[in-house]
C-alpha cells in the first residue's frame, strides 16, 4: 500500500521561506508525478505545482511562480515544496499528492499525504 | 473554472445525493473527478474520468456526465457520507477545483 508521509507543522514570520517534505513508501518513485496543494482555512482546494521525480521536471501553477520550487531527492524517495516570501495569506494546509497515471498528462490524484499547518504570524 | 452545485446539501441517511459540477469549458475526454474530504483529513479520490470508482470506493457513489456537466450521485447516505465533496478537473496544463458541496445532515 502506497503512503505519503509530510513533516511536521510550521510557524514562520512574514517575508521568511518554508520547505515541507513528503516521503513515498511502496512505488511512488516510479514515473509518477507528486502534486503540491493547499488549503486556506474554510477554503476549497488550490494547486500549486507537480515534478516528476524519476525525471526531475516539474511545473508550478501560474500563480505561484517565482515563489514555490518543488524538488525531489530520489535517494530518499522524498519531494519538497519550498515557499518563500510569506505573508499571512500563505497560511494553510498543504497537502502532497500522487497522480494515477504515468508521465507528464495530468492525471487524477490517488494517494495523498496527511498534510501539513503552516501558520504565518509575527 | 469549475462551478459545484449546491454550496450545502442537507438530506438524511437513506436519502439520494446528487451533486453537481458546471465547466465554464468543454472537459476533455471526460477528465473530471471527485474526491470527499472530512475534517482534519486529507480529500480522498472517490470517481476519476467522470464515471470510473477509484479502488476501495462502495458502489453507492457513481458519477456521470460529458462535456460540461458532471454529476456525483450518492445512491443512499450513510452516515458517514456527510462531508465535502469537490470535483476537479485534470488534462494537459494543470489542475482545476470546484469550490466544493458540503453534504450536511438534515
Amino acid at each position: 500500500q502506497v503512503q505519503m508521509v509530510q513533516s511536521g507543522a510550521e510557524v514562520k514570520k512574514p517575508g521568511s521561506s518554508v520547505k515541507v517534505s513528503c516521503k513515498g513508501s511502496g512505488d511512488t518513485f516510479t514515473s509518477h508525478t507528486i502534486s503540491w496543494l493547499r488549503q486556506a482555512p474554510g477554503q476549497g482546494l488550490e494547486w500549486m505545482g507537480r515534478i516528476i521525480p524519476i525525471l526531475d521536471v516539474g511545473k508550478n501553477a501560474q500563480k505561484f511562480q517565482g515563489r514555490v520550487t518543488v524538488t525531489a531527492d530520489k535517494s530518499t524517495g522524498t519531494v519538497f515544496m519550498e515557499l518563500s516570501s510569506l505573508t499571512s495569506a500563505d497560511t494553510a494546509v498543504y497537502y502532497c499528492a500522487k497522480s494515477t497515471g504515468a508521465g507528464g498528462y495530468y492525471y487524477a490524484l490517488d494517494v495523498w499525504g496527511q498534510g501539513t499547518t503552516v501558520t504565518v504570524s509575527s | 473554472v469549475l462551478t459545484q452545485s449546491p454550496g450545502t446539501l442537507s438530506l438524511s441517511p437513506g436519502d439520494r445525493a446528487t451533486l453537481s459540477c458546471g465547466a465554464s469549458e468543454t472537459v476533455n475526454s471526460r477528465h473530471l473527478a471527485w474526491y470527499q474530504q472530512k475534517p482534519g483529513l486529507a480529500p480522498r479520490l472517490l470517481i476519476y474520468d467522470a464515471s470510473n470508482r477509484a479502488p476501495g470506493i462502495p458502489d453507492r457513489f457513481s458519477g456521470s456526465g460529458s462535456g460540461t456537466d458532471f454529476t456525483l450521485t450518492i445512491s443512499r447516505l450513510e452516515p458517514e457520507d456527510f462531508a465535502v465533496y469537490y470535483c476537479q478537473q485534470y488534462g494537459v496544463s494543470q489542475y482545476t477545483f470546484g469550490q466544493g458541496t458540503r453534504l450536511q445532515i438534515k
